[in-house]
């Protein structure tokens, strides 16, 4: 069974621009996870989807940031502009459903801002 | 609001036994993950408790005490490879649906 997919693994940019990250979920998995990860803390949840609704975008700063699932399968999540405090680990996970606990993680892109 | 406490750093030597603990105050509590993560790599599910008591899953157990807030993670018979952070996470479906994670606690393990 295939992993969750995530690219680009790298990205450099210069704060004020745009970037964005793409997703491909475990096939069948209905939930899928945004995460930031800033180095030396835990994932802080930025956006959960249901299929293609979202279930809780609190944490998602909505002012510069952005997530789709169009079809309910794949996501991607844009940043517009970043800012030098973007620069983490942005994870994306899937499970089965909202019901099932075990989340599978991505490999993560690292955002570095200059 | 919503917090987790865990510690920062923890010590042990290859084939002890250590314990991680974690202290939780959410309006909504719904569950208990661990998570492992190596550096550099994604974190990995390594249990759930939905309810309070022990669950055990080889070398690992988790634990959870819903009247007191408190969960704890055990790894026996620790491995070089068992060096790693690892993270609890709750799930709060208080007033949303949502997944709040520690900080981590980085496991430190001497031969």
């Amino acid at each position: 069974e295939a992993g969750v997919a995530q690219s680009p693994r790298y990205k450099i940019i210069e704060k004020r621009q745009s970037v964005a990250f793409w997703c491909n979920p475990i096939s069948g998995h209905a939930t899928l996870y945004w995460y930031q990860q800033i180095l030396g803390q835990g994932p802080k949840l930025l956006i959960q989807f249901q299929n293609n609704g979202v279930v809780d975008d609190s944490q998602l700063p909505k002012d510069r940031f952005s997530a789709e699932r169009l079809k309910g399968v794949d996501s991607t999540l844009k940043i517009q502009p970043a800012k030098l405090e973007d620069s983490a680990v942005y994870l994306c996970a899937s499970s089965l459903s909202r019901e099932y606990n075990e989340q599978f993680f991505g490999p993560g892109t690292r955002l570095t801002v200059l | 609001g919503q917090s987790l406490e865990q510690p920062s750093e923890v010590t042990a030597v290859e084939g002890a036994i250590v314990q991680i603990n974690c202290t939780y105050q959410t309006s909504g509590f719904y569950g208990l993950s661990w998570y492992q993560q190596h550096d550099g790599g994604a974190p990995t599910f390594l249990s759930y408790n939905g309810l309070d008591g022990l669950e055990e899953t080889g070398r690992f157990s988790s634990f959870l005490s819903r009247s007191d807030s408190y969960g704890y993670l055990l790894l026996q018979e620790l491995q070089m490879k068992d060096s790693a952070s690892y993270f609890c996470a709750v799930r709060d479906r208080g007033r949303d649906d949502k997944i709040i994670f520690g900080k981590g606690t980085r496991l430190h393990i001497l031969p």
